[in-house]
């Protein structure tokens, strides 16, 4: 069974204070694996996608990376507004598996 | 562009009402997705349509359906709702489905519930 999970489950870092959150998949044959931030009360927006083990992609404060069985994500130096839970999905065997996410709170 | 849209924002409905839930995109992908977000289980797919006229279940499809008539509209229709299906409801579209490539962009999501 296709499994996405992510680590930690709630995150509460101090305004500046880098951090990383972990996304591992069990699925076979990876056919690209996505980053999406989710605020409160709106829709997922997307980040990231990685497509093979050793890319990596930056954008501001955040940056992914992809080995073969996990993805992490890296906060450097975050802000109160990089606070939003963090989901990360797999194409499996339905178009997309999702984790359950990581809500980050950023506290100045 | 607006991307994605959907309606109503949120409902309070009656167990046992029909309801249907609207979703309308304008960048002509040719994908789109339902899924239910729950505090504590994440997104699960509920349908999905490759393209327009075909459709799919996902991972909890049951007590919901739907059609593609044309490429813009994907409406989700709960036949009888259930307090079980209270629930935050997005739509998504991708430009094909099944492409390592194709990413997912979301609507603003349908909050309802089922009392």
């Amino acid at each position: 069974e296709d499994q996405v999970t992510q680590s930690p489950e709630a995150l509460r870092l101090q305004e500046g204070e880098s951090s990383s959150l972990n996304c591992s998949y069990t699925v076979s044959g990876l056919r690209g694996l996505f980053w999406y931030r989710q605020d409160p009360g709106k829709g997922p927006e997307f980040l990231f996608t990685l497509y093979s083990a050793g890319e990596e992609k930056e954008k501001e404060r955040l940056k992914a990376t992809l080995t073969k069985k996990e993805s992490f994500l890296h906060i450097t130096a975050p802000k109160p507004e990089d606070s939003a839970t963090y989901l990360c999905a797999v194409p499996g065997n339905t178009p997309l598996v999702f984790g359950k996410g990581t809500r980050l709170s950023v506290i100045a | 562009i607006a991307g994605i849209t959907q309606a109503p924002t949120s409902q309070i409905l009656a167990a046992g009402r029909r309801m249907t839930l609207r979703c309308t995109q304008d960048m002509r992908h040719n994908a789109m997705y339902w899924y239910r977000q729950d505090l504590g289980l994440g997104l699960r797919l509920i349908h999905y349509s490759n393209t327009a006229g075909t459709t799919g279940k996902g991972e909890v499809p049951d007590g919901y359906s739907v059609s593609r008539a044309n490429t813009d509209d994907f409406p989700l229709t709960l036949a009888s709702a259930v307090p079980s299906q209270t629930s935050v409801y997005f739509c998504a579209s991708s430009r094909t489905s099944g492409s390592v490539t194709d990413t997912q962009y979301f609507g603003p999501g349908t909050r309802l519930t089922v009392l």
